[in-house]
């Protein structure tokens, strides 16, 4: 069984802090990486699509990081501020399954003014 | 304009009916996806469809068929509706087959088997 992991499962921060979270995967077979933010009660928005080890992909404030000899992704989040409250997803796509995207269980961001 | 809908947003039922619930993108998109969210809240893929073809079918009880009028359309048919059925299901489409290209989910479809 396939398994993509996300830790911490959540996480509470005051509002300024930074923060980041990790997502770990398989490191065979890897071909792409997604990350999503999920907010309550709306649907996944994607943030980055990485492929490439060594990939830093950066929107605003929050920025990835991509290691797939390891098999691991940071997502980071600079001067956290109550929108980016939110689940974060990571999602792998397997080099044999290219529709396929096994999605991880998710990091809970709660930030707190 | 939303971009991923589905209908309906919520829907409350009994046990062994028959329900369907619908999806459409207006993105131009070639591929779409159904996936369910488990009592854990993963997202877990249900099926895949390409240009009205199907592409994965993951192991879903036959009683779920998904069906695919145009590519615009990605329908979820259930039939005999079990309790375990209760979960949020989305939709998803993508442009094209590569992996590197983004997913557009919709609002999700709640779904209620009493």
């Amino acid at each position: 069984i396939l398994n993509v992991e996300q830790s911490p499962q959540s996480l509470h921060v005051q509002e300024g802090d930074s923060t980041n979270f990790t997502c770990s995967f398989p490191s065979s077979n890897f071909y792409a990486l997604h990350w999503y933010r999920w907010e309550t009660a709306k649907s996944p928005e994607a943030l980055f699509v990485m492929t490439l080890n060594g990939d830093e992909k950066k929107k605003g404030r929050i920025s990835a990081t991509l290691n797939t000899k390891e098999g691991y992704s940071y997502l980071y989040i600079k001067g956290s501020q109550p929108e980016d409250s939110a689940t974060y997803l990571c999602a792998l796509v397997l080099e044999t399954s290219y529709d396929k995207v096994i999605f991880g269980p998710g990091t809970s961001l709660s930030v707190i003014p | 304009d939303t971009a991923v809908s589905q209908t309906p947003k919520y829907l409350v039922t009994q046990m062994g009916n028959d329900k369907s619930i619908k999806c459409e993108q207006n993105l131009g998109h070639d591929t779409m996806y159904w996936y369910k969210q488990d009592s854990k809240k993963f997202l877990k893929i249900m099926f895949s469809y390409n240009n009205k073809e199907l592409i994965i079918n993951e192991t879903v009880p036959n009683r779920f068929s998904p069906k695919s009028p145009d590519k615009a359309h990605l329908n979820l048919h259930i039939n005999s509706l079990e309790l375990g059925d209760s979960a949020v299901y989305f939709c998803a489409s993508k442009a094209g087959t590569a992996s590197y290209n983004e997913q557009f989910f919709g609002p999700g479809t709640r779904l209620t088997v009493l």
